[in-house]
């Protein structure tokens, strides 16, 4: 069964911490990886991954892929209490007419 | 581009009776998403359409939901009836599948209560 799991479940941390967030799969044809991140709304998009080993960068956000290792992390860098939500991990199967796999999310608390 | 529209935004309405939760993709994709989100199961894929066309529908929990997407701009989720075990937030989702990997852009959501 083709499954994505993230860990931890939640996580606290203070303002200026640096936290990683991971993302294990276990998919059929693989396509791509993606992050996002959810407030007390939708879930909004942050990163596409789709080759190993090349890190994506948006301000203090940034994600890897590691497709022989079947995993990806998200670090964020020097934390703000606006970056408190939930982020999603999810997986892209090839010929799949773009359905994801969704992980359980990760909830991360940045206190100040 | 407004991005992905749904109505309506919240919905309380009593066991039995009929529901209907309505999508307006973005303008241009080709393909749709429904998805259901709750505490205990996290978010969860309904049905998804290519053009239009139905592809997958596995994940509709039973025969009480059924979608429907009768052109590009307009999609629906029914569920006749209703029944308290489906409150949830509902989230439609639209993407545009070039034959290469593309984000989902989700549309705000239906927060369905049952009672």
């Amino acid at each position: 069964e083709d499954k994505v799991v993230q860990s931890p479940l939640s996580l606290v941390v203070h303002e200026g911490d640096t936290v990683t967030l991971n993302c294990s799969y276990e998919v059929t044809n693989f396509r791509s990886l993606l992050w996002y991140k959810q407030e007390k709304k939708a879930p909004t998009f942050l990163f596409m991954l789709t080759s190993s080993g090349i890190e994506k960068k948006s301000g203090r956000l940034s994600s890897i892929l590691d497709k022989k290792e079947l995993f990806s992390i998200l670090n964020i860098t020097a934390t703000q209490t606006g970056d408190s939500a939930v982020y999603l991990c999810a997986v892209e199967m090839d010929n799949q007419g773009g359905k994801l796999i969704f992980g359980q999310g990760t909830e991360l608390s940045v206190k100040p | 581009d407004a991005g992905v529209i749904q109505s309506p935004r919240h919905e309380v309405t009593e066991m039995g009776q009929e529901v209907t939760l309505r999508c307006k993709p973005i303008s241009g994709h080709n393909s749709l998403f429904w998805y259901r989100q709750t505490m205990m199961r996290g978010l969860e894929l309904l049905i998804y359409f290519n053009n239009n066309v139905p592809i997958d529908d596995s994940g509709m929990p039973e025969d009480r939901f059924s979608a429907k997407m009768p052109n590009a701009s307009f999609s629906t989720l029914k569920i006749q009836p209703s029944e308290p075990r489906d409150s949830a937030v509902y989230f439609c989702a639209s993407s545009l599948i070039r034959g290469q990997a593309y984000e989902q852009y989700f549309g705000p959501g239906t927060r369905l209560t049952v009672t």
